[in-house]
């Protein structure tokens, strides 16, 4: 089966930096994406990787390392508006449109 | 504006009284898929299409129908809601290729169904 970790919290405080973390396991990999949700608010798109290496979408970045199975997303100078939760997600190989979610990540960012 | 329409945005309603939940996107995707998102157990897929009239179970398809009679629309049918089924609902939809499914998923605002 496909399943993927991710820390369920994080705290950081305005201007810094944060890494979020995302382990995945799948029979199949197309690639992993990073999706961002407000409270009670739609999931919108962030970033995607499908090879190795570091995606950079102004403020931020995914990292992917297929041979770890491991990706990060990492947001730079963070603001009070970032505070938000965070899922990476992977394609069910079985079903070419299905996305498998991680249980997401908090990021409380403090002034 | 390209987006996913879901209405309505918050229902409360009682056991038993059939209800619809609609979709609409205006970007021509192929693939329109529902999730429910719960506390504890993330977004999980109760059912998708990968064009009219095609449509498949997801992972918790139980007590929910749905329809793809027009490319648009994916309207989510609960015929005899139940409280187990009170939960947060999204809609999205994507293109339909080996990537673009990762890419471009879109989702509607959400529903918020109580079923008391």
């Amino acid at each position: 089966g496909q399943s993927l970790e991710q820390p369920s919290e994080v705290t950081a405080v305005e201007g810094a930096i944060v890494q979020i973390n995302c382990t995945y396991q799948t029979s199949g990999f197309y690639g992993l994406s990073w999706y961002q949700q407000h409270d009670g608010g739609a999931p919108t798109f962030l970033s995607y990787n499908a090879l190795d290496g570091l995606e950079e979408t102004g403020r931020f970045s995914s990292f992917l390392s297929r041979s770890d199975s491991y990706g990060y997303l990492l947001l730079q100078e963070l603001q009070m508006k970032d505070s938000a939760s965070y899922f990476c997600a992977v394609r069910d190989p079985g079903n070419t449109g299905k996305l498998i979610f991680g249980q997401g990540t908090t990021l409380q960012v403090k002034p | 504006e390209a987006q996913v329409t879901q209405n309505p945005r918050y229902l409360i309603t009682v056991t038993g009284k059939k209800l619809t939940v609609t979709c609409s996107q205006n970007m021509n995707h192929e693939y329109m898929s529902w999730y429910r998102q719960d506390p504890g157990l993330g977004l999980r897929q109760i059912y998708y299409s990968m064009n009219v009239e095609v449509t498949d179970k997801g992972d918790v398809p139980e007590g929910y129908k749905v329809s793809r009679k027009e490319k648009r629309n994916f309207p989510l049918i609960l015929e005899s809601p139940s409280p187990n089924q009170t939960s947060l609902y999204f809609c999205a939809s994507s293109l339909y290729s080996r990537d673009r499914g990762l890419r471009g998923y879109t989702f509607g605002s959400g529903t918020r169904l109580t079923v008391v």
